[in-house]
């Protein structure tokens, strides 16, 4: 157990819908990244937060968006869902902003679009 | 730019044999190496680390030294289990393009009694 938790572990909903994905990060922890694995491009960085404020973007859809509250968690929110957003989405925490430092992920949530 | 490139697999193994996946680099600072594994319906556990060159991470059997002139991570083990089945990523953060991780495609392992 990583200490990250993610809510739901599972998610199926349809095309133009929008879904909001949850992470709690480890205690202590002020970073938390998103990832996308998806069969055909492998794991993504989407985008990192910390301590409130963005910190990197990746390869984040226009349709995506992220935040983290001053709890520290964080939500992703997908909208305009397609087909092609199925996939499973990572969250990952770290302690400080720096990028060297081991991150530890969530058990993921997966996302069905039909 | 950064990248990072494994040995495609899957690769399948009997118990106790030797293990290696291969894990180069392109990077345009002075990166630290990770492997983490994913065993089947878990997200990603870090394996190991080393954060300069010469470095070795080892960790459960598992060693990989950092090698800056051949700009490899190589995995290694000396003799696996069936428990050892899961997905290995090598991964790379580079303090030279802000902070992202690189992760390579993953390999697959699988381990036959």
């Amino acid at each position: 157990d990583s200490g990250v938790t993610q809510t739901p572990k599972h998610l199926i909903t349809a095309t133009g819908q929008r879904v909001t994905l949850r992470c709690s990060p480890r205690s202590g922890d002020l970073s938390v990244y998103w990832y996308q694995q998806s069969l055909d491009q492998g794991l993504q960085f989407l985008i990192q937060y910390y301590n409130g404020e963005e910190r990197a973007k990746g390869n984040i859809l226009e349709r995506f968006s992220a935040q983290q509250f001053p709890d520290l968690h964080s939500e992703l929110n997908l909208s305009s869902l397609e087909l092609g957003d199925s996939a499973l989405y990572f969250c990952a925490s770290s302690v400080g902003p720096t990028r060297q430092e081991t991150q530890y992920f969530g058990p993921g949530t997966r996302l069905l679009v039909l | 730019g950064n990248s990072v490139t494994q040995m495609e697999g899957p690769v399948t193994l009997s118990e106790e044999a030797f293990l290696t996946i291969n894990c180069t680099y392109t990077a345009t600072g002075y990166p630290s190496l990770f492997w983490y594994v994913q065993y089947p319906g878990e997200g990603l556990q870090l394996l190991l680390k080393a954060t300069k060159a010469d470095d070795k991470g080892s960790n459960k059997g598992f060693e990989a030294t950092y090698r800056k002139e051949t700009t490899s991570f190589h995995l290694e083990k000396g003799s696996v289990q069936v428990s050892d089945s899961a997905v290995y990523f090598c991964a790379l953060s580079d303090p030279g393009t802000g902070n992202q991780f690189y992760f390579g495609t993953g390999t697959s392992l699988t381990v036959i009694p």
